[in-house]
């Protein structure tokens, strides 16, 4: 079935470098994408979206790139932190109806 | 403003006891979701509810599992004759734009 999935379930990176978190999905009728944070105990909270008629869109310290033609979604967060340690799942909107469908979450672990 | 909250933020309850999971979306909002995430996992699609709109029942896993949305606001998840496989974060989340979803932080439910 259609499915967003993610290549790493877990990423240490050292504080003050950049951390790349890569999302394959499947679904070419999605036209929108959205990453979300979730820290310990918490629900999900938005970060960055984008549009399909986009490739690339900038938040702050944050970056989403997208390549349709791989079916792949990326985020970029430059001079990671340690409040930066979380869970973060990406999400399409191809599924019938108004629904999201996430992807299983990659954890980041910052390391001072 | 106020976020989307959820009530209880812990249960543990008996198997084959009822539960309800009560979720209060941010004023306003018109559309309501339900998702499960089991521990270490991506979210789960359960409901939608979207103003006076029959709900999107698509997600739940069995007939246990009902949910209802009062005056369009308060939303209420009942799981009858829990199993230990029910066990998870119940999370809810709000939406007043199309997929920008705010959620709440979630109800952990374990079945003993």
């Amino acid at each position: 079935g259609e499915s967003v999935g993610l290549h790493l379930p877990t990423l240490s990176v050292q504080e003050g470098d950049n951390s790349i978190i890569n999302c394959a999905y499947s679904n070419s009728a999605s036209d929108y994408f959205i990453w979300y944070k979730q820290e310990s105990g918490k629900g999900p909270q938005f970060i960055i979206d984008i549009r399909s008629n986009m490739d690339k869109r900038q938040g702050q310290r944050v970056t989403v790139l997208l390549n349709k033609t791989v079916k792949h979604l990326s985020l970029q967060i430059a001079a990671t932190q340690p409040g930066d340690s979380a869970v973060y799942f990406c999400a399409e909107n191809g599924a019938a109806g108004n629904k999201l469908t996430f992807g299983g979450g990659t954890r980041v672990l910052v390391k001072p | 403003g106020a976020g989307v909250s959820q009530s209880p933020s812990n249960k543990v309850t008996e198997k084959g006891k009822d539960v309800e999971l009560r979720c209060d979306p941010i004023s306003g909002h018109t559309a309501l979701y339900w998702y499960r995430q089991s521990l270490g996992q991506g979210l789960e699609f359960l409901i939608y509810f979207q103003g006076n709109s029959a709900p999107d029942k698509s997600g739940l896993p069995s007939d246990r599992f009902s949910a209802e949305r009062t005056g369009g606001s308060v939303s209420t998840l009942t799981i009858q004759r829990t199993q230990q496989e029910d066990s998870a974060v119940y999370l809810c989340a709000s939406s007043l734009v199309m997929y920008e979803q705010y959620f709440g932080p979630g109800t952990r439910l374990t079945v003993t």
